[in-house]
């Protein structure tokens, strides 16, 4: 069974960056697509990028100049920062795990999610 | 980035009720298009990729259709525990966007 987690602060200060990682099991990270979710309080999803472990990444052009995505295969996770945040950066952040195999790309495997709170 | 759109945004049923959500892109995605359901406070689930094909341990009562811009999902009986918030997502190009989402209530 596969499983993600994600750590990392609950506040994060404004212009500070937040960083996150995802701790997975059950799965290699060296294989599959990996990626980073974020819902705002009451609002809806809104993906923020991913990584494959042969070194493609692809982010939202909205982020893209904030983000950096990167794996420690060693510890089977990986890791978002996201830099010069804002209150608009307050939400729920997921990751999950993307294109399981060669001929589609869903996200068929979830973290539980973790709130970060972007305030002084 | 390509957009996709959801309609309705809400929804009221009740248990038994066929209901169907539609999902369009702004250009032809082929069949690139996932279905999720979330409850209130819980990560979201798959239900539905590439269009049609229902996600392991997905109840058959959910139907996913659709190719090129227009997509649905269709609950055929809905059962108490389908009362969510439904997304559509698109995987033909990144950045893979969602729709807005459509929040299914119980009449």
């Amino acid at each position: 069974q596969v499983q993600l987690q994600e750590s990392g602060p609950g506040l994060v200060k404004p212009s500070e960056t937040l960083s996150l990682t995802c701790t997975v099991s059950g799965a290699s990270i060296t294989s599959s697509y990996w990626s980073w979710i974020r819902q705002p309080p009451g609002k809806g999803l809104e993906w923020i990028g991913c990584f494959y472990y042969r070194g493609s990444t692809d982010y939202s052009p909205s982020l893209k100049s904030r983000v950096t995505i990167s794996i420690d295969a060693s510890n089977n996770q990986f890791s978002l920062k996201l830099t010069s945040v804002t209150a608009a950066d307050t939400a729920v952040y997921y990751c999950a795990r993307e294109c399981p195999d060669s001929t589609s790309c869903q996200s068929d495997y979830w973290g539980q999610g973790t709130l970060v709170t972007v305030s002084t | 980035d390509i957009q996709m759109t959801q309609s309705p945004s809400s929804l009221s049923a009740s248990v038994g009720d066929r209901v169907t959500i539609s999902c369009r892109a702004s250009q032809s995605i082929s069949n690139c298009l996932n279905w999720y359901q979330q409850q209130p406070y819980k990560a979201p689930n798959l239900l539905i990729f590439a269009a049609s094909s229902l996600q392991s341990g997905v109840p058959s009562r959910f139907d996913g259709r659709g190719s090129g811009t227009n997509f649905t999902l269709t609950i055929s009986s809905l059962q108490p525990e389908d009362f969510a918030t439904y997304y559509c997502q698109q995987s033909y190009s990144p950045p893979r966007t969602f729709g807005q989402g459509t929040k299914v209530e119980i009449k």
